[in-house]
């Protein structure tokens, strides 16, 4: 595997379930993201860890929870969603240092809430 | 106004055309300008990283920033089908992990 891979590509799931998806980067990388891409709307960041350590949480409802265990594993877990957050979510990876702002995206899992 | 501003199109062009895209933003602080290319059920892909004002040339592909007008474009000389894909314009502040995107730009290449 190369890159930036995430699993599962594809989700349905009902507003009552709890899953997860799950992201993992080969690029030796320090810092992860989380997108969320829905239609007719920019790219909106959700989550930023920097080696390990959650920079960034951009007022994510709490019914969205980040974990990276280790720097080339990131976890969305998703419980009681709404149809709202059906969309494709993005994971991505950057070098982490500074002046480095090259990021390498997976490509994402669609997401439908029903 | 939005931090950046991209229109959404779509831009249909025959094959051989030169493509334009572009997008204008309103924070003074960005300094680096990427644009993303798209495929349909894949994630973006970084075409162009540039650095500050001026142009930079890749192949077919050349990036050009005016810092003073706060405009970004795209150029894609001798278009091809396989470019059809949505391009997002990206930009970040000097020492600030997060990038902003535009919405993004629906390229169709005719052939």
């Amino acid at each position: 595997e190369t890159g930036v891979t995430q699993t599962p590509r594809h989700l349905v799931m009902g507003m009552t379930n709890k899953k997860s998806l799950k992201c993992e980067q080969h690029l030796g990388h320090n810092a992860m993201y989380w997108y969320k891409q829905s239609a007719k709307k920019p790219l909106e960041l959700m989550f930023v860890y920097n080696f390990k350590e959650q920079t960034e949480n951009n007022s994510v409802p709490s019914r969205f929870s980040p974990e990276c265990p280790n720097s080339s594993h990131l976890f969305l877990h998703l419980h009681t969603l709404q149809p709202e957050d059906s969309a494709l979510y993005l994971c991505a990876s950057s070098s982490g240092l500074a002046g480095d702002n090259e990021q390498f995206f997976g490509p994402g899992t669609r997401l439908t809430v029903l | 106004q939005k931090e950046v501003e991209q229109d959404p199109g779509p831009l249909s062009v025959p094959e051989g055309a030169i493509v334009s895209l572009n997008c204008t933003y309103s924070n003074s602080a960005f300094q680096y300008f990427m644009w993303y290319r798209q495929y349909s059920r894949k994630g973006p892909e970084l075409l162009m990283y540039t650095y500050s004002s001026g142009n930079k040339e890749d192949g077919r592909f050349t990036a050009q920033v005016d810092k003073s007008s706060k405009y970004i474009s795209l150029f894609i000389r001798d278009s091809q089908p396989s470019d059809s894909a949505t391009y997002l314009c990206a930009m970040s502040a000097m020492g600030d992990d997060k990038i902003i995107f535009g919405k993004g730009t629906r390229l169709h290449i005719l052939p």
